[in-house]
């Protein structure tokens, strides 16, 4: 089957670490996106990337990075620069770059704690 | 600049009432609009979404939504509630003048009673 895949299910960070959350997908989407869920607020989009090898900042990418070296994998860093990083995390894709009457696709999400 | 609002955070129902989830928004060109449900611990589901064309959209598991370009509104709504139905629900627009990124409301949470 489809889909998306994200890994770890659950993830721990010690301070001054720098973790980070997998994102496969098979289904031959052009566009991947990382979210941040926090409770009682919507979905924030932190970083996207429209194409391999492309990669642009979305609306709070500040102590987040991120690379696009296959089309398949979009992995997020949650560097130590990040101060408040608990959260449930969620990756996305979506169809052929610049279509965008498509749904996004969601994988099942990497809840990140603090220790 | 893209906003979608969802008015209610909470909506209860009884099983076999009808429900309806509130959802409006504001973009610069024509919307792409989308509903999405989300149930704990799980990413988010696509239910339906509204391109062009009949303003009454048909969707996953007995949904369907109304869209009303005057009121910018996409209300979500199904005929009769199930128990099951009980989830969060996330209103989405996307704006292809805006490379095509999403914004999402803030969810409303749907509790169906027995």
């Amino acid at each position: 089957d489809g889909g998306i895949t994200q890994s770890p299910k659950y993830l721990f960070r010690k301070e001054g670490q720098n973790v980070t959350l997998s994102c496969e997908q098979n289904l031959n989407h052009d566009a991947m996106y990382w979210y941040r869920q926090d409770p009682g607020q919507g979905l924030r989009l932190i970083y996207y990337s429209q194409i391999v090898n492309d990669f642009q900042k979305g609306d709070i990418a500040e102590g987040y990075s991120v690379s696009r070296e296959k089309k398949e994998s979009f992995p997020l860093t949650v560097t130590s620069a990040q101060k408040n990083p608990t959260a449930f995390y969620l990756c996305a894709s979506s169809g052929v770059q610049g279509v965008y009457n498509q749904p996004q696709h969601f994988g099942d999400g990497t809840r990140l704690s603090i220790l | 600049a893209q906003s979608v609002a969802q008015p209610e955070d909470q909506v209860n129902v009884a099983e076999g009432n009808p429900l309806t989830v509130k959802c409006t928004y504001s973009v610069s060109g024509n919307p792409y609009l989308f509903w999405y449900v989300q149930y704990p611990n799980r990413g988010l589901q696509f239910l339906l979404k509204y391109i062009t064309g009949d303003n009454l959209v048909k969707g996953s598991y007995g949904f369907e939504a109304e869209f009303n370009k005057s009121q910018t509104s996409f209300h979500l709504k199904k005929p009769s509630a199930l128990v099951s139905d009980s989830a969060l629900y996330f209103c989405a627009v996307r704006d292809v003048t805006n490379a095509g990124k999403s914004t999402f409301g803030d969810g409303t949470t749907l509790t169906v009673k027995p």
